[in-house]
């Protein structure tokens, strides 16, 4: 079974520093893909960036960019330039695949409290 | 905005009571999938639909049921209510097919069981 482990239950940093957020996971399978989700305190799921188990590079989005290190089974997440609007809880995802791949569902780990401080 | 949309976005019952939650996937995706958020059990996956058919089950309970209706609209249904049942319910939904990267979240219903 997946499994995805996040091991920092809360964070703080500085506005306006880079952050990382650390995201270990277990899997057999051969093709997999990792998401990060950010939670904000209104409860809703904001997808962030997607990182492909066959990618060779990392996965970035504006100020996000997830650091793969595939040989290590790690997926951090790191958040450059940090703002206050980027306190919020974020989740690592594992998909796992089923029905000939053409569906899928997400497993996820507890959760890192981010708190921005000014 | 992700697209999706859920109804209602609180419910408060009491015990041993059914209720019915409905959600609307973005235009043109075809899966929908319904997770469970508690403080508990964190983020768990219940079910999926694509295209009107049940394509798999995770951790969900025998008193809990879901359909996806030919407009692809779903509802997840949760009879014989327990105080452990309060959660928050999300459904997501995405285009579906192979290559199917993205899971966008409807805002969420926020169930409290008395």
């Amino acid at each position: 079974a997946q499994k995805i482990t996040q091991t920092q239950p809360g964070m703080f940093v500085q506005e306006k520093e880079a952050v990382t957020l650390d995201c270990t996971y277990d899997t057999s399978d051969q093709s997999y893909g990792l998401f990060w989700y950010k939670q904000p305190s209104s409860g809703e799921m904001i997808f962030l960036i997607y990182q492909g188990s066959y990618d060779e590079q990392n996965a970035t989005e504006g100020r996000y960019s997830l650091n793969f290190q595939k040989a290590r089974k790690s997926a951090n997440l790191v958040i450059s330039a940090s703002q206050l609007g980027d306190s919020a809880m974020y989740f690592c995802a594992m998909r796992e695949v089923y029905s000939g791949g053409s569906n899928y569902k997400l497993t996820f780990g507890k959760g890192t409290l981010l708190t921005v401080n000014p | 905005d992700s697209g999706v949309t859920q109804t209602p976005k609180h419910l408060i019952t009491a015990t041993g009571q059914r209720v019915t939650l409905r959600c609307s996937p973005r235009s043109g995706d075809l899966s929908v999938y319904w997770y469970q958020q508690s403080l508990d059990q964190g983020l768990q996956f219940l079910i999926q639909y694509y295209n009107g058919e049940e394509r798999a089950k995770g951790n969900i309970l025998e008193r809990f049921s879901a359909q996806q209706f030919p407009d692809l609209h779903s509802e997840l249904n949760l009879s014989s209510l327990e105080l452990g049942d309060s959660a928050l319910y999300f459904c997501a939904s995405s285009v579906g097919g192979i290559g199917d990267n993205e899971q966008f979240f409807g805002p969420g219903t926020r169930l409290t069981v008395l």
